[in-house]
């Protein structure tokens, strides 16, 4: 069975940082795209920041550019999130997501909550 | 970036009803457009991929259509259990975008 399990959430001050992390089971990690997404209370979903396979390559959302830092480790079948310099609009359930063969997200975990508040 | 148009931004409608959801993108994007059920609290849940693939599990109620720039999401018989919202998402081309959504509630 897939599974993708999100951590590392919690409340944070404008200007802090936190690490996401994204444990993954139930499949070949290292042959999938994975993605972060996000969703602000009570708002639609963002899609944050994408990483290939073999971690070569990584896509963002201008919004994040330069303050998030997506990575991942094969060997331990997790994803990461590096996030720095948050503001309040970040605030959002943040979810990871598999990028499937036709190039949508097929499996999501259940989300982590960040709170970026004073 | 690729937007994303849908419409109706929410739906009143009764158990048995036929509902259609549109999508349109600012651009061509091909097939690659996916449909995704969110409930309360919950994850989204992948419905079609690829502008009409169903996917596994998926009840044939669900049905998805379109390419370019028009698509469409439609319920031929609204189940209890489809009262959700719906988002459209875009694969062609990074930034992944989403639309913004679409209600279906109980009549």
């Amino acid at each position: 069975e897939v599974q993708l399990v999100e951590s590392g959430g919690g409340l944070v001050q404008p200007g802090g940082s936190l690490r996401l992390s994204c444990a993954a089971s139930g499949f070949t990690f290292s042959s999938y795209y994975i993605s972060w997404v996000r969703q602000a209370p009570g708002k639609g979903l963002e899609w944050v920041a994408n990483i290939k396979d073999d971690g070569s390559d990584k896509y963002y959302v201008d919004s994040v550019k330069g303050r998030f830092t997506i990575s991942r480790d094969n060997a331990k079948n997790s994803l990461y999130l590096q996030m720095n310099s948050l503001r309040a609009e970040d605030t959002a359930v943040y979810y990871c997501a598999r990028v499937g063969f036709e190039r949508a997200f097929d499996y999501w975990g259940q989300g982590t909550l960040v709170t970026v508040s004073s | 970036d690729i937007q994303l148009t849908q419409s109706p931004s929410s739906v009143s409608a009764s158990v048995g009803d036929r509902v259609t959801i549109t999508c349109r993108a600012s651009q061509g994007i091909s097939n690659w457009l996916a449909w995704y059920q969110q409930k309360p609290g919950k994850a989204p849940k992948l419905l079609i991929s690829a502008a009409s693939s169903l996917q596994s599990g998926v009840p044939l109620r669900f049905s998805g259509s379109g390419s370019g720039t028009d698509f469409t999401l439609t319920i031929s018989s609204l189940q209890p259990e489809d009262f959700a919202t719906y988002y459209c998402q875009q694969a062609n081309s990074s930034p992944l975008t989403f639309g913004g959504g679409t209600k279906v509630e109980i009549k």
